[in-house]
C-alpha cells in the first residue's frame, strides 16, 4: 500500500533549527512535495524534490533520498510565524499526491 | 487577486439534506480537486478534474459528486448527507493537468453534518 510517515507533533525554541522527518511509501514516485498550513487555513507550497540532494530556499530547506523512502524539511532561525502544521505529500506513478496526516511544528520563545 | 473562492466558509446541514459546496477560481488552471481534512489524517482526495468537462473519482468519492462545466468552477455536491461527512474541505488547483503537483488552494469550507 502507499503510506507517508512523519511526526505528529515537533517543539523547538525560537531561533534555533528544526528537522522535519517523512518516510514515503508510493506507488512509483513522481516527487515529494511539502506544504505549509497555518491553523484554520489553507496549505500553502514550500517545497519539491524529484532528484536526490537538497534544495535550499531560504530559511527553509527539502532534502530527499529516494534509495531511503526519505525526505526532511530543515528550517532555520525559527520564527514565532513558523508554528504551523507541516505536510509531506508523495506523488505517485499515476500523478496522485499521497498525504501525511502533517507534523505540529510548536515554537517557544 | 482572488485565486480560489470556496463558499460557504461554514455551515451547519442536518442529515438527510442536499449541500452543494462552491468552488472558483480565477487563474485559468486546467486541473481542480476536491479534498476532506480530517483530524489526524492526511488530505483525501474526493474528486478531480484534469480538464473542463472531465472529472474523475479520487480516494474517497462515496456520497459526493462533482461538475466541471467551465474552466473556473468546481461545485461538490453531497446529494443526502450524513454525519461521517462532517469535514473541513478544500478545493484546490493547479496550473497543468493532474501531474503538476504544485496545488493552490481554497480557504476551506468547514460542514457539520448533525
Amino acid at each position: 500500500g502507499q503510506n507517508i510517515d512523519q511526526p505528529t507533533e515537533m517543539t523547538a525554541t525560537e531561533g534555533a533549527i528544526v528537522q522535519i522527518n517523512c518516510t514515503y511509501q508510493t506507488s512509483g514516485f513522481n516527487g515529494l512535495f511539502w506544504y505549509q498550513q497555518h491553523a484554520g487555513e489553507a496549505p500553502t507550497f514550500l517545497s519539491y524534490n524529484v532528484l536526490d540532494g537538497l534544495e535550499e530556499k531560504g530559511r527553509f530547506s527539502s532534502f530527499l533520498s529516494r534509495s531511503k523512502g526519505y525526505s526532511y524539511l530543515l528550517l532555520k532561525e525559527l520564527q514565532m510565524k513558523d508554528s504551523a502544521s507541516y505536510l509531506c505529500a508523495g506523488m505517485d506513478s499515476n500523478y496522485q499526491l499521497i498525504w501525511g496526516a502533517g507534523t505540529k511544528l510548536i515554537i517557544k520563545p | 487577486i482572488a485565486g480560489i473562492t470556496q463558499a460557504p466558509t461554514s455551515q451547519i446541514l442536518a442529515a438527510g439534506r442536499r449541500m452543494t459546496l462552491r468552488c472558483t477560481q480565477d487563474m485559468r488552471h486546467n486541473a481542480m480537486y476536491w479534498y476532506r481534512q480530517d483530524l489526524g489524517l492526511g488530505l483525501r482526495l474526493i474528486h478531480y478534474s484534469n480538464t473542463a468537462g472531465t472529472t474523475g473519482k479520487g480516494e474517497v468519492p462515496d456520497g459526493y459528486s462533482v461538475s466541471r462545466a467551465n474552466t473556473d468552477d468546481f461545485p461538490l455536491t453531497l446529494a443526502s448527507a450524513v454525519p461521517s461527512q462532517t469535514s473541513v474541505y478544500f478545493c484546490a488547483s493547479s496550473a497543468g493537468g493532474t501531474d503538476t503537483g504544485e496545488l493552490f488552494f481554497g480557504e476551506g469550507s468547514r460542514l457539520t453534518v448533525l
